[in-house]
């Protein structure tokens, strides 16, 4: 299994307040991605990482804010969470290169609930 | 935008029989192609990935086929088994240079016994 790791796990928190959530790897892998999953919506593409401090919108970035310091972590940011954020958070790594590995490998996720 | 469905959201077969999943895709201009399979409250795991290039690619049980031009791709899966139970989701990647990834809902797989 590729080396990724999701924190933390489970979190319920309240509308308004600010919450982060983790992903690491351990692969040194190139992109990393966020994604949220609910039911009906399949997996959607919130922001991804092309590299340190390189970061680009997904389709559905409105309320979220990310950051990667290192290569190793990609930090998700709900600025004040909402109801509608209630979801299932997967982070992805790829190593994106073409001719090489480019799978896309998922973490266990992190489910967030939103009182 | 790039639409990726999958039909049927869900199939109950009986062990041993051979299945094919479904999926479908509006724009032909794809990368590579990827299916996952989603267990209950766990993350997705890789099965199978397909360049634009290829017409199949197989891994064991599972064989994937890519029909670019028609905008379909198939996960055949021999000889079902109840551990075969769970849910099957394909990804289409865009290009080269944005790395985006664009998912089915998927399909809800239950083998019996």
């Amino acid at each position: 299994d590729a080396g990724i790791t999701q924190s933390p796990r489970h979190k319920v928190t309240e509308t308004g307040t600010p919450v982060t959530l983790r992903c690491h790897q351990t692969e040194n892998h190139r992109y990393m991605y966020w994604y949220r999953q609910d039911p009906g919506h399949g997996l959607r593409l919130i922001h991804y990482s092309y590299g340190v401090k390189d970061t680009d919108k997904g389709e559905v970035s409105d309320g979220y804010s990310v950051s990667r310091s290192k290569t190793e972590d990609f930090l998700l940011t709900l600025e004040s969470a909402t109801s509608s954020q209630t979801s299932v958070y997967f982070c992805a790594i790829s190593a994106g290169t073409s001719g090489g590995d480019e799978t896309q490998y998922f973490g266990p996720g992190t489910r967030l609930l939103v009182l | 935008k790039q639409e990726v469905t999958q039909i049927p959201a869900a199939l109950s077969v009986p062990e041993g029989e051979n299945l094919v999943l479904n999926c479908s895709f509006t724009d032909s201009a794809i990368y590579n192609l990827q299916w996952f399979r989603q267990d209950p409250g766990k993350g997705l795991t890789s099965l199978l990935l397909i360049q634009s290039s290829q017409r199949e690619q197989t891994s064991g049980r599972l064989n994937a086929s890519l029909d670019k031009s028609s905008g379909r791709s198939t996960l055949y899966i021999a000889a079902s088994q109840p551990g075969d139970s769970a849910t099957y989701l394909c990804a289409v990647r865009r290009d080269n240079n944005f790395n985006k990834f664009y998912f089915g809902s998927g399909t809800k797989l239950n083998v019996k016994p």
